[in-house]
């Protein structure tokens, strides 16, 4: 069975840093790319990031590129988002995600969800 | 930047059919794929390329394309299914993914 646990969420001041994680188990972690999508309070779904199995390649949204930054450690079979300069905007729940592919790009789609992490930037 | 667009609102009553659609400029390249979401949970995956349907999902639950639109369709809604809907693909590069707006499913 898929597991995907993040952690790391909090309160953090405007201009801070926080890293999040997500633990992951019940597939070969190395074998999918991962990303993580985010829900601000009452909104939709928005993408944030996505790595490749090998982690040699990194994708991000217009929206977080240059203060985010997407990596795992296949050993620990763990993902990570760094987030920095954190922004009023960027409060949100926090989902990592499973991704699988059907065709030539690294990532499709997302089949498998953790249960989220709640990130709040305020003063 | 790429988006989707959907509807911000469907409303139908039990045992009719609901359908949502999806508009974006690189779906005829992309194959689309849709969630349902429930208040405070982590979203569903409910048909992935563009029509095919994931174990455990209702047969009820159906997609179709047809160039840049691609369509939800639930025949025979049931109450439980009431909830958020989020389309989802990639941009022509396939390097960037996006969700539609989402559209909030209401049963009567």
């Amino acid at each position: 069975e898929v597991q995907l646990l993040e952690s790391g969420g909090g309160l953090v001041q405007p201009g801070g840093s926080l890293r999040l994680s997500c633990a992951a188990s019940g597939f070969t972690f190395t074998g999918y790319a991962m990303s993580w999508v985010r829900q601000a309070p009452g909104k939709g779904l928005e993408w944030v990031s996505a790595i490749s199995g090998s982690g040699g390649s990194t994708y991000y949204a217009d929206s977080v590129k240059g203060r985010f930054t997407i990596s795992r450690d296949n050993s620990k079979n763990t993902l990570y988002l760094q987030m920095n300069s954190l922004r009023a905007e960027d409060t949100a729940v926090y989902y990592c995600a499973h991704a699988t592919t059907v065709t030539t790009n690294v990532l499709d789609y997302f089949d498998y969800w953790g249960q989220g992490t709640l990130v709040t930037v305020s003063s | 930047s790429y988006e989707l667009t959907q509807p911000p609102s469907v409303s139908v009553s039990p045992g009719q059919t609901a359908r949502i659609t999806c508009s974006g400029d690189a779906l005829p390249k992309q194959y689309a794929y849709w969630y349902q979401q429930k208040p405070g949970q982590a979203p569903v995956l409910v048909i992935y390329k563009d029509s095919e349907r994931p174990s455990g999902i209702p047969e009820r639950f159906s997609g179709s394309s047809s160039g840049t639109t691609v369509t939800l369709t639930i025949s025979g809604v049931q109450a439980e299914d009431e909830a958020d809907y989020y389309c989802q693909s990639a941009d022509s590069s396939g390097t960037f993914w996006v969700f539609g707006g989402g559209t909030k499913l209401t049963v009567l």
